[in-house]
């Protein structure tokens, strides 16, 4: 069957430090990958796409890479600041489709 | 741009009852989606719409769920009856349409449903 695992323990990390998440999926092959960020009582939010062929992806302080042979994503958070505390989803796409599927997310605290 | 905007935020009812939930999506956006978010399941889609049409609806419980969408501004999701495991976070989401896929999805703040 399809799965897409993100660690369900919360990750608590130093502020400043690098915050990375993985995401493994299994009997998927995804066109692209897509990383959102969700607040306590607040729907989730776009953060960024990663295509098939494309090995890493950076935007400001965040970075993914996609591993097609492994089937695992990583999401990386550099100089982590407390604000960056949110719980984070990976979602995969099948190509010439709209529909995402979504892992449980996993949860970052970032201590002061 | 507002965003996405559902109503209501929150909704409790019986047992039973008819629940109704809706969604505007950003303008100029041709998909819509309904989510459900749960603990133990994460985020489900349960359909989506391409230009008002449904697409894929294999998300979609059971009968007792329906969802419409009558034009490019508007859709419902409803659930007839309303059973205590339907109590769960329903988002709705919109983004541009993309043939190829790979567009972000905006989401809605989400209803809050409880069934007692």
């Amino acid at each position: 069957s399809q799965k897409i695992e993100q660690n369900s323990e919360a990750l608590n990390i130093q502020e400043g430090k690098t915050a990375t998440l993985t995401c493994n999926y299994t009997n998927y092959s995804p066109a692209y990958l897509q990383w959102y960020r969700q607040d306590p009582g607040r729907g989730p939010v776009f953060l960024l796409l990663i295509r098939e062929n494309e090995k890493e992806k950076r935007k400001e302080r965040l970075k993914v890479t996609f591993d097609t042979t492994l089937k695992q994503s990583l999401f990386h958070i550099t100089a982590s600041q407390p604000a960056d505390s949110a719980t984070y989803l990976c979602a995969l796409a099948l190509y010439g489709n709209n529909r995402l599927a979504f892992g449980k997310g996993n949860q970052v605290v970032v201590i002061p | 741009d507002a965003g996405v905007i559902q109503s209501p935020r929150h909704e409790v009812t019986e047992m039973g009852q008819e629940v109704t939930l809706r969604c505007k999506p950003i303008s100029g956006h041709n998909s819509l989606f309904w989510y459900r978010q749960t603990m133990m399941r994460g985020l489900e889609l349960l359909i989506y719409f391409n230009n008002n049409v449904p697409i894929d609806d294999s998300g979609m419980p059971e009968d007792r769920f329906s969802a419409k969408m009558p034009n490019a501004s508007f859709s419902t999701l409803k659930i007839q009856p309303s059973e205590p495991r339907d109590s769960a976070v329903y988002f709705c989401a919109s983004s541009p349409l993309d043939r190829n896929g790979g567009n972000e999805q905006f989401f809605g703040p989400g209803t809050r449903l409880t069934v007692l």
